[in-house]
């Protein structure tokens, strides 16, 4: 109950196009859902997140989208570049503080 | 930006051996955390520890582990045996409603 599922495991996206990325959760607890961003060598940095109060949350290229009923949200990064090329991690916090966090998706956004 | 400090960045011990690790969390959070990730997998969840205190562990956490606040703004992991399989990227965090990572600690265990 306490697992965050993350699909895909690794992604291969063209320059300009659209990366999704999907996790899906059971405990119900949950109330804060964040993706995280990590490039090598460094720790996971907040890239957006979203409450279950509200089905989707922009911020410039990138949305998340929620779907509470389904208990699952995934990440859109509209026009990825090979910038975004890293390891996504969505994660998922109840009413303890701690962040159970997916399994991670690399992405890879080719020229 | 205000940033968790985590020192030093790589450490290689020989098993039995202690570690401590070490991070300056941001000055103004009350929460702190260690998080661990094993290369290639997912970061999990060691302890939190707020108000001078353990406030939830994994089982991860054993007796081999403990963390301390030795003065206002350092918070140490301890690992006082280490075994082979606790190589890994160690994270620590601080919040004050939205968690900082550090950069981690590599600890590779021999």
């Amino acid at each position: 109950q306490q697992q965050v599922k993350q699909s895909p495991q690794s992604l291969i996206v063209q320059k300009g196009g659209i990366s999704i990325i999907n996790c899906a959760y059971e405990n119900t607890a949950f109330d804060y859902f964040p993706w995280y961003q990590q490039f090598p060598g460094k720790g996971p940095a907040l890239l957006i997140a979203i409450r279950p109060d509200v089905s989707e949350k922009k911020e410039g290229r990138f949305t998340i989208s929620f779907n509470k009923s389904a208990k699952q949200f995934s990440l859109h990064i509209m026009d990825s570049q090979p910038g975004d090329s890293a390891t996504y991690f969505c994660a998922a916090r109840g009413n303890t503080d701690k962040l159970i966090f997916g399994t991670g998706t690399r992405l890879q956004v080719f020229p | 930006e205000p940033e968790v400090t985590q020192t030093p960045s790589h450490q290689v011990t020989q098993m039995g051996q202690e570690v401590i690790l070490r991070c300056v969390p941001i000055s103004n959070h009350l929460y702190f955390y260690w998080y661990r990730q094993i290369l290639g997998q997912k970061v999990e969840f060691l302890v939190s520890f707020y108000n001078n205190e353990i406030s939830e562990k994994s089982e991860i956490f054993d007796d081999q582990f403990s963390v301390e606040r030795p003065d206002g703004s350092n918070f140490t992991l301890k690992i006082r045996s280490t075994k082979l399989e606790d190589s890994a990227m160690y994270f620590c965090a601080s919040s004050s409603g939205g968690y900082t990572f550090g950069s981690g600690t590599r600890l590779t265990v021999v």
